[in-house]
């Protein structure tokens, strides 16, 4: 079983639509947690880092639930900008980080 | 501030040759990580460096594979008789404490013929 899990899409949305990620993580003793973008053939960039109490910038909503092992991500009000894939990261106690293969989203005009 | 550098951006090398990849990380961020990216695929852990610390090189995928940190700053990995499935984006990130958020420099593609 896969570290992280990710819906590999793609998801393909018009132009302000809202659109949600998950992601499911397998460790239980997982301490960080992650979004990043990737555009193509690019390298990733952080987008925001996950809280246990949710935490939000600007359009993007992210939320861990640690009962259920999985972290959201929420998009509103989509821009043709914001298409990329985009990865979530658990990091256990160790020191390894495990990326999901990513999320393919795609705004439509 | 200056980000994660990498080089050379790109390299194509010859089955059998022996390369050296660069990773110049962050001013300050102690821990350091190599990873590669497979067209279409995720990200593969490669190794961790951590001040100066051992490395955890439990990601490299044979002992072909090799990498250093000098000074608890720069590193080089180094990938010796190249293969062809060892081309592959190989991504260096850096972040300033361990599990903290960790930033990706370019990366280099490299092409074995």
């Amino acid at each position: 079983r896969k570290e992280v899990e990710q819906d590999p899409g793609p998801f393909n949305v018009p132009e302000g639509a809202t659109v949600a990620f998950n992601c499911t993580y397998s460790n239980s003793a997982s301490q960080s947690f992650f979004w990043y973008r990737q555009d193509c053939r690019k390298e990733p960039k952080l987008l925001m880092s996950v809280y246990s109490s949710g935490n939000e910038d600007g359009r993007f909503t992210a939320q861990l639930n640690r009962a259920s092992q999985y972290i959201s991500l929420l998009i509103r009000d989509s821009k043709l900008s914001d298409s990329a894939t985009y990865l979530c990261v658990a990091s256990n106690t160790g020191n390894q980080f495990y990326f999901g293969t990513g999320t393919s989203l795609t705004v439509i005009p | 501030g200056a980000g994660v550098s990498q080089s050379p951006s790109n390299k194509v090398t010859e089955k059998g040759k022996d390369v050296e990849l660069r990773c110049d990380p962050i001013s300050g961020h102690t821990a350091l990580y190599w990873y590669r990216q497979s067209l279409g695929q995720g990200l593969e852990f490669l190794i961790y460096f951590q001040g100066n610390s051992a490395p955890d090189k439990s990601g490299l995928p044979s002992d072909r594979f090799s990498a250093e940190r000098t000074g608890g700053s720069v590193s080089t990995l180094t990938i010796q008789r190249t293969q062809q499935e060892d081309s592959a984006v190989y991504l260096c990130a850096s972040s300033r404490v361990t599990w903290g958020e960790q930033y990706f420099g370019p990366g280099t593609r490299l092409t074995v013929t």
